[in-house]
């Protein structure tokens, strides 16, 4: 089966625009989720989609991130605008029974504010 | 919040040795799991342990879990260059939520 794609694989931007990162799961599975991990601290959780609804989103950082999973299919995050400490690597993880098998990564989307 | 805190950040050891790496956690989980990050990819998972489990082996990798001490091991015997890569330990949610915490990580590097 193919794995979780994430897109664009690289981005750099000017603080102030707009990037779209989306994520490609694995087909069937219902859970998405979004981390990232910036300048080598800690992976933090942003969301988790439930198909297409919002489970929990606690840990966007702020309102110039927007997250939407259309049809419970693919998932889209948004920056905007972008600022220089959102850069860093962005990872979609999908699941279908987490507490058994655990999360399926993609790469990752490294994006750089300058 | 609860938070996996891994150690040591940064390992450095030959071929051939034996690389062990911590996991330290504040609240109680439903399990928890090890992750793999080699240099520009994404996160491979390892291997995962239930709370109700002690140890668990997989291939080259050893994984102990206490409890009471709220701490994992992940332990790689023979390691080879092709192990370098950051290790994550992600802790799993108790009732209510699904979402894994995540450590700053072990970078560990294998000298050939």
């Amino acid at each position: 089966e193919a794995g979780v794609t994430q897109f664009p694989s690289h981005s750099v931007i000017e603080k102030g625009q707009t990037v779209t990162l989306r994520c490609d799961p694995i087909s069937g599975h219902d859970n998405l989720y979004w981390y990232r991990r910036v300048m080598g601290k800690e992976i933090k959780f942003l969301l988790h989609f439930v198909k297409e609804s919002k489970q929990d989103e606690s840990g966007m950082p702020n309102n110039r991130f927007l997250a939407e999973r259309t049809g419970g299919t693919y998932s889209t995050l948004k920056v905007q605008p972008a600022e220089l400490e959102d850069s860093g690597v962005y990872f979609c993880a999908s699941s279908q029974d987490l507490t058994n098998y655990g999360y399926t990564f993609g790469s990752g989307t490294r994006l750089t504010v300058v | 919040s609860q938070q996996g805190e891994e150690d040591p950040q940064a390992l450095s050891i030959q071929e051939g040795e034996n690389a062990t790496m911590n996991c330290s956690y504040k609240t109680s989980i439903n399990n928890l799991q090890w992750y793999r990050q080699n240099s520009g990819r994404g996160l491979v998972h390892l291997i995962l342990i239930r709370s109700n489990e002690r140890e668990k082996h997989s291939g080259r990798l050893r994984v102990t879990l206490d409890t009471s001490k709220k701490s994992s091991s992940l332990l790689i015997t023979a390691s080879r260059a092709a192990d370098t890569a950051s290790y994550f330990c992600a802790t799993g949610p108790t009732s209510g939520t699904y979402k894994y915490i995540f450590g700053t990580g072990t970078r560990l590097k294998v000298l050939a």
